[in-house]
């Protein structure tokens, strides 16, 4: 089992809708999630960080995190062509430094 | 403040070449880390250090690559003897030692023909 995992994608929505982008982890102590955007051809850019069960909300988009399900998730409300990316999901590992990825989500907007 | 920065941007290399990449994190983190990606994948962890200290290195990383950070402050990655499968983006990142948040660097881009 990958320890954190996410569905590749192509996900494809409309202008303006609700994009859900999913993500499970293996680590059950683990504290600390992070969803990067990721520009074709570009680095990962932090855009969310989430520490505690329940949502957090940051502009359009909001975290979801339940750590008795191992589940974090990423709601991009008002969907904009400029939001077309791969995201990824991150863990650390043991409670350590380094980061765990999952092999992200690509996400196309269609005008 | 300027964001992690990372250099060069690109490099194309002859297999068996050696190549070196310089990265400068944050001037306040202390933790600075190497990834390595490839096409449709997630950034895979190679070492990270916390101030000039390596504490971790990952079992893929194989003795062909070493990095340093002598001072505590910029890092360096080198992979000998270079090999077509080591075509990848490079990132380095960086983050406080209290918060894990880590920020990324433009990445290198190495391909070896």
């Amino acid at each position: 089992q990958k320890e954190v995992e996410q569905n590749s994608g192509p996900l494809s929505v409309p202008e303006g809708a609700i994009a859900s982008l999913n993500c499970t982890y293996s680590d059950r102590v683990s504290q600390s999630f992070f969803w990067y955007r990721q520009y074709s051809g570009k680095s990962p850019e932090l855009i969310m960080s989430i520490y505690s069960n329940g949502d957090k909300e940051d502009g359009r988009f909001t975290a979801q995190l339940n750590k008795a399900s191992q589940y974090v998730s990423l709601l991009i409300r008002d969907s904009q062509p400029s939001d077309s990316a791969t995201y990824l999901c991150a863990v650390p590992y043991n409670q350590g430094g380094k980061l765990i990825f999952g092999q992200g989500t690509e996400l196309s907007v269609k005008p | 403040d300027t964001g992690v920065s990372q250099d060069p941007r690109h490099k194309i290399t002859k297999r068996g070449q050696n190549v070196t990449f310089r990265c400068d994190p944050i001037s306040e983190h202390n933790r600075l880390y190497w990834y390595r990606q490839t096409l449709g994948q997630g950034p895979e962890f190679l070492t990270y250090f916390q101030n000039e200290a390596q504490l971790e290195k990952s079992r893929l990383l194989s003795d062909r690559f070493s990095a340093e950070r002598p001072k505590g402050s910029f890092s360096t990655l080198e992979i000998q003897r270079t090999e077509q499968g080591d075509s990848a983006m490079y990132l380095c990142a960086s983050s406080t030692e209290l918060n894990t948040e880590a920020f990324f660097g433009q990445g290198t881009r190495l391909t070896v023909v």
